[in-house]
């Protein structure tokens, strides 16, 4: 069974660009959850997907969207882009009663 | 909000030797996941051990384990026989069951490092 797959691995972006991030989760998980990672922060929710439809939100500017397609893959997207955004973007997909699985991450850097 | 901590930042063992990493939590919820996730210098993050609230028997899988204390709102891992494939950053994770959400709350880790 593959596994949750993020492209693209790694990603350098100027300031005030947009990006998007896809993340294709394990087959039969219909939930995709997105998180960022940085040094400072630590791991921060960012949404989740489910069924196409966004569950849950967590503490971050309006920049930052997502959307989920009827297969399950899951885009985000960061416009406008700012230095602070540099960071691991991690997805997970998830079935209820079992953990979340993560996929290898995104690297952006904002310079 | 529910809050983990992980009050050691850095730890260190004998390659062979046991280690236990501590986790605390905040909640006022009675049904929840606990997680422990590893990840290693590749950065992705790998479910090590998960643990049901409403479950009294500590979960194991082959050389880790967990002390889960309900009432003292804690959840640490034992890593048993550690090898050097162990060394990582360890992340201590809440999950909600009365949301229905997925969505996981991380402490901030602690560096493991596994002495040869």
């Amino acid at each position: 069974k593959a596994g949750v797959t993020q492209t693209p691995r790694y990603l350098i972006k100027t300031r005030g660009q947009q990006v998007t991030l896809s993340c294709s989760p394990i087959s039969g998980h219909r939930s995709v959850s997105w998180y960022q990672q940085t040094p400072g922060q630590g791991l921060q929710f960012l949404f989740e997907y489910f069924s196409e439809t966004q569950r849950n939100k967590g503490n971050f500017p309006g920049r930052f969207s997502g959307r989920q397609f009827s297969n399950s893959r899951s885009e985000m997207n960061v416009s406008t882009l700012e230095l602070g955004d540099s960071a691991l973007y991690l997805c997970a997909s998830s079935l209820r009663g079992e953990g979340a699985f993560f996929g290898q991450g995104t690297r952006l850097t904002v310079v | 909000a529910q809050t983990v901590t992980q009050s050691q930042p850095e730890m260190s063992v004998q390659e062979a030797e046991t280690v236990t990493l501590s986790c605390t939590y905040d909640t006022s919820e009675s049904d929840y996941y606990l997680f422990w996730y590893k990840q290693p210098p590749s950065r992705q993050m790998i479910l090590v051990i998960r643990q049901e609230a409403y479950k009294q028997q500590n979960a194991t899988e082959n050389r880790f384990s967990v002390n889960f204390q309900k009432a003292a709102k804690s959840f640490s891992l034992k890593i048993s026989d550690s090898q050097l494939g162990d060394a990582a950053m360890y992340f201590c994770a809440y999950r909600s069951e009365w949301t229905g959400a997925n969505n996981l709350f991380f402490g901030t880790g602690t560096r493991l490092t596994v002495i040869p």
